[in-house]
């Protein structure tokens, strides 16, 4: 059984480029949340999707967007990217209505703009 | 407003010692956490979690203590062992359905 799956692993961009990073929910899973995490620092909240529609976001701009498929998986987008974006993304994924909330994280995508 | 902190950056203890990482929280209306090892270039791994209805949890080798009096919870590892060796962060679950607050993370370093 294939836990969260993220690509790329790893992402060179250059500043004001726009960059889109992938998520594969664990098998069974239907929502899908994504997390920054700065080098040193923990996960920081981004937003989450279920039924293909953004619910929750945290403190981050809108350049910040995102998408989730009909088979579950999502896609990040970030825009105008700036230096202060290098940082591992993390997608992490949860069943919703079980009641259980132990949430399934990938390997993260390294974003370093430059 | 909400917040999740760790009281010390980096643990290091000898193999086969017991470890205990904390963590203090500042929303009383917390009612689900989860700590999580991270080791390097891998994402977040769960270990154990707890709700705000009990005070303490075992698994293999760990167990979870919280205190919703002083709003701390705790990481206890017993026989620490090299693979132990990561940083541990605890989250809280806040408000939203598995919208995460993580604190900086501590880090566990075991010697032999």
């Amino acid at each position: 059984d294939a836990g969260v799956t993220q690509s790329p692993t790893h992402l060179i961009k250059t500043r004001g480029q726009q960059v889109t990073l992938r998520c594969s929910p664990k098998s069974g899973h239907d929502t899908v949340s994504w997390y920054q995490q700065a080098l040193g620092q923990g996960p920081q909240f981004i937003f989450q999707y279920y039924e293909e529609e953004e619910r929750q976001r945290g403190n981050f701009p809108d350049r910040f967007s995102g998408h989730q498929f009909p088979n579950y998986s999502s896609e990040l987008n970030v825009n105008a990217l700036l230096l202060g974006d290098s940082a591992l993304y993390l997608c992490a994924s949860v069943r919703k209505g079980t009641g259980a909330t132990e949430a399934f994280f990938g390997q993260g995508t390294r974003l370093t703009v430059v | 407003g909400e917040s999740v902190g760790l009281h010390l950056p980096t643990l290091s203890v000898q193999e086969g010692d017991n470890s205990i990482i904390n963590c203090a929280y500042s929303n009383s209306a917390s009612d689900y956490f989860i700590w999580y090892k991270q080791e390097s270039g891998k994402g977040p791994q769960f270990i154990i979690d707890i709700r705000s209805n009990m005070d303490k949890r075992q698994g293999q080798r760990v167990t979870v203590l919280l205190n919703k009096t002083v709003k701390h919870l705790s990481l206890q590892i017993a026989a620490t062992q090299p693979g132990d060796s990561a940083v541990y962060f605890c989250a809280e679950n806040s408000g939203g359905y598995n919208k995460l607050i993580f604190g900086a993370g501590t880090r566990l370093a075991v010697h032999p």
